[in-house]
């Protein structure tokens, strides 16, 4: 009865290689985001999306896409991993209804790029 | 513009003290979400609750309450008889009535000392 669950967990990878995360929700909501939380605990949105549409975009490298293939799912896929992007990647989704405001995360990806 | 401020960094108490969490906000909207997330040391982030800027009620949920000042824009967090599994980083969040985007306060990282 998982609400918001992402894949992997961890992610340990080399530079310059390709990955992905993958989230889901099954709270039936509308908008679904991704933050990056890096080693100060600052937690900053990189993408939502609403029905499967780009809403937020903020400045990050176009090595960094998104893709929802349906209301449920958020993805993310990482090109040309740099060391940089190690962080926890956490995804959520927000409703559309009575409660539009509030945001609920997955368990984040520990992503470790050596 | 808006933002949130979490002027502690770090607290440690000991055992079943009270401890309480500071939230200093700044918006231009009359209409707003107040959240409070919690980060235990497993990473996740759990969502604790949601205030909208009408309701300045306060909260108790069991030993956990919350005062919401719209006269000094803060909304503290306190914990009564703290107790070691309270230990977490704390965060703070807004979102305002036009985008539902949060504002993430720095986090306040509690510790409860046996």
């Amino acid at each position: 009865d998982t609400a918001v669950s992402q894949t992997p967990k961890y992610l340990v990878t080399q530079m310059g290689n390709d990955k992905s995360i993958k989230c889901e929700q099954n709270l039936g909501h509308d908008t679904m985001y991704w933050y990056k939380q890096d080693s100060k605990k600052f937690l900053k949105i990189m993408f939502s999306y609403n029905n499967k549409e780009l809403i937020i975009n903020e400045t990050v490298p176009n090595r960094f896409s998104p893709k929802s293939p349906d209301k449920a799912h958020l993805n993310l896929h990482i090109n040309s991993l740099e060391l940089g992007d190690s962080a926890v990647y956490f995804c959520a989704s927000r409703s559309g209804g009575a409660e539009a405001d509030t945001q609920y995360f997955g368990p984040g990806t520990r992503l470790t790029v050596l | 513009a808006q933002k949130v401020t979490q002027a502690q960094t770090e607290i440690s108490v000991v055992e079943k003290e009270d401890v309480t969490l500071d939230c200093v906000y700044e918006t231009r909207d009359t209409t707003y979400y107040l959240f409070w997330y919690k980060q235990p040391p497993s990473g996740e982030l759990v969502f604790l609750i949601r205030r909208n800027s009408f309701d300045e009620q306060n909260e108790i949920s069991g030993r956990y309450s919350w005062n919401f000042q719209k006269s000094t824009s803060s909304f503290n967090f306190t914990i009564t008889a703290s107790q070691v599994v309270d230990s977490a980083v704390y965060f703070c969040a807004l979102s305002e009535d036009s985008n539902y985007q949060l504002i993430w306060g720095a986090g306040t990282k509690l510790i409860i000392k046996p």
